[in-house]
């Protein structure tokens, strides 16, 4: 149980041109789902909170506008990389916490296999 | 503040040599969650273990163990006996009240057969 996916795991786009991610709980719902950029040999770096059916909250530095946030439903968060440039290109995480007998389970993430962008 | 750090940045070792993985973590928290993941060059971060700060007996699952001792607010991995597969970034995190996670650089582990 509580299987994340995420679709595509990797695309390749030009420069100028937009890419959706998808970020799916397979098994579980979830009120929050988070979405991490991690560049070459760095960490994952938090871009922005994702909350069913309010606007997302974005990390400092992050651009809200180049990074479109949608959480319609309960399994489904996408993140909208607007405009891309060679320097977005990198490999975007997601991840959930888990909704069950109406409690979040904070502190308990579960990650999605990543999806690699490069942008040309 | 939240902060992780893994002073490691590489770190290899021959085949069956055991190794720890060192993780400081700073937070205000009276109540967090320490975590570690292992991300293979595929990239998807596999889970390895989670724990509270109310608990800190050391826990051991197979060759892996890891020792948690709040007075020095670390969370240590060791790996025994290390393998080839063992080969990965491995990634300490900490999660406190808004249940964002921190997570440390990572410390990429190279076992030599």
């Amino acid at each position: 149980g509580a299987v994340v996916s995420q679709h595509p795991s990797w695309v390749i786009c030009k420069s100028g041109t937009s890419v959706k991610i998808e970020c799916r709980s397979l098994d579980f719902q979830a009120t929050t789902m988070f979405w991490y950029r991690q560049f070459p040999k760095q960490s994952l770096m938090l871009m922005a909170t994702s909350n069913e059916g309010s606007k997302a909250t974005y990390e400092q530095g992050v651009e809200k506008d180049k990074f479109l946030i949608n959480h319609a439903s309960l399994t489904l968060s996408t993140l909208t990389v607007t405009s891309a440039h060679p320097e977005d290109s990198s490999f975007y995480i997601c991840s959930a916490n888990r909704l069950a007998g109406g409690r979040t389970f904070d502190n308990e993430q579960f990650f999605g296999p990543g999806t690699r962008l490069t942008v040309l | 503040a939240q902060k992780v750090t893994q002073a490691q940045t590489e770190i290899s070792v021959v085949e069956k040599e055991d190794v720890t993985l060192d993780c400081v973590y700073e937070t205000r928290d009276t109540t967090y969650y320490l975590f570690w993941y292992k991300q293979p060059p595929s990239g998807e971060l596999v889970f390895l273990i989670r724990r509270n700060s109310f608990d800190e007996q050391n826990e051991i699952s197979g060759r892996y163990s890891w020792n948690f001792q709040k007075s020095t607010s670390s969370f240590n991995f060791t790996i025994t006996a290390s393998q080839v597969v063992d080969s990965a970034v491995y990634f300490c995190a900490l999660s406190g009240t808004g249940n964002q996670f921190y997570f440390g650089t990572g410390t990429s582990l190279t076992v030599i057969p």
